[in-house]
């Protein structure tokens, strides 16, 4: 997975609590990304980040935030759960935005 | 609207067998499109990436195709394995930061 980890792999919360995704590369590249993924919609941009401390919207970016304090990690984060967040989650990392981008193996999470 | 459509939504066939995986897509303007190939519990790995000038490439048994006046790709596998047996995506990128994902197609190769 191209020196890409995703943390926690798996996560069962409650709706209401905060929940924060760490993705780490090793790759030392400039752009990530945070997507998820469900059935029926395919892959869909959360939001991403262009360098420390640069980040951008998505396409479905509400009720999530993110911060890059140093190039190799990058945290999502679920303010306050809901069911609707119940998804799989994947990190991603390219050199450009116009470069082939590599995805972390993703994190499964279930808000219950 | 920018999209990018998908078709089989399903697919099953026989190991050895050859088979096509479509991708039409109505993003303008046009920068590259990429195949990628997604296991089942893991994350999408890339196999192609075309531009707007390439009609083919090639990846081992993966040979993708570039419409790009009537914007459709296509990807051939040849010879299909077992472990070919996975979720094959369409990703559009216009020019901009913008990524139009396709919904994928699932690819069963059966003994």
């Amino acid at each position: 997975d191209a020196g890409i980890t995703q943390s926690p792999r798996h996560k069962v919360t409650e709706t209401g609590t905060p929940v924060t995704l760490r993705c780490h590369q090793t790759e030392n590249h400039r752009y990530m990304y945070w997507y998820r993924q469900d059935p029926g919609h395919g892959l869909r941009l959360i939001h991403y980040s262009y360098g420390v401390k640069d980040t951008d919207k998505g396409e479905v970016s509400d009720g999530y935030s993110v911060s890059r304090s140093k190039t190799e990690d990058f945290l999502l984060t679920l303010e306050s759960a809901t069911s609707s967040q119940t998804s799989v989650y994947f990190c991603a990392i390219s050199e450009s935005f116009q470069e082939t981008q590599y995805f972390g193996p993703g994190t499964r999470l279930l808000v219950l | 609207k920018n999209q990018v459509e998908q078709s089989p939504q399903s697919l099953i066939i026989l190991e050895g067998k050859n088979c096509t995986l479509q991708c039409n897509y109505t993003v303008s303007p046009f920068s590259n499109l990429r195949w990628y190939k997604q296991d089942t519990g893991r994350g999408p790995v890339s196999l192609t990436i075309m531009t707007f000038s390439e009609n083919t490439k090639s990846n081992g048994r993966y040979t993708a195709t570039l419409d790009a006046d009537t914007k459709q790709s296509s990807l051939h596998i040849t010879a299909s394995q077992l472990s070919d047996s996975a979720s094959y995506i369409c990703v559009v990128r216009a020019t901009g930061n913008q990524f139009y994902f396709g919904t994928g197609t699932s690819l069963t190769v059966i003994p």
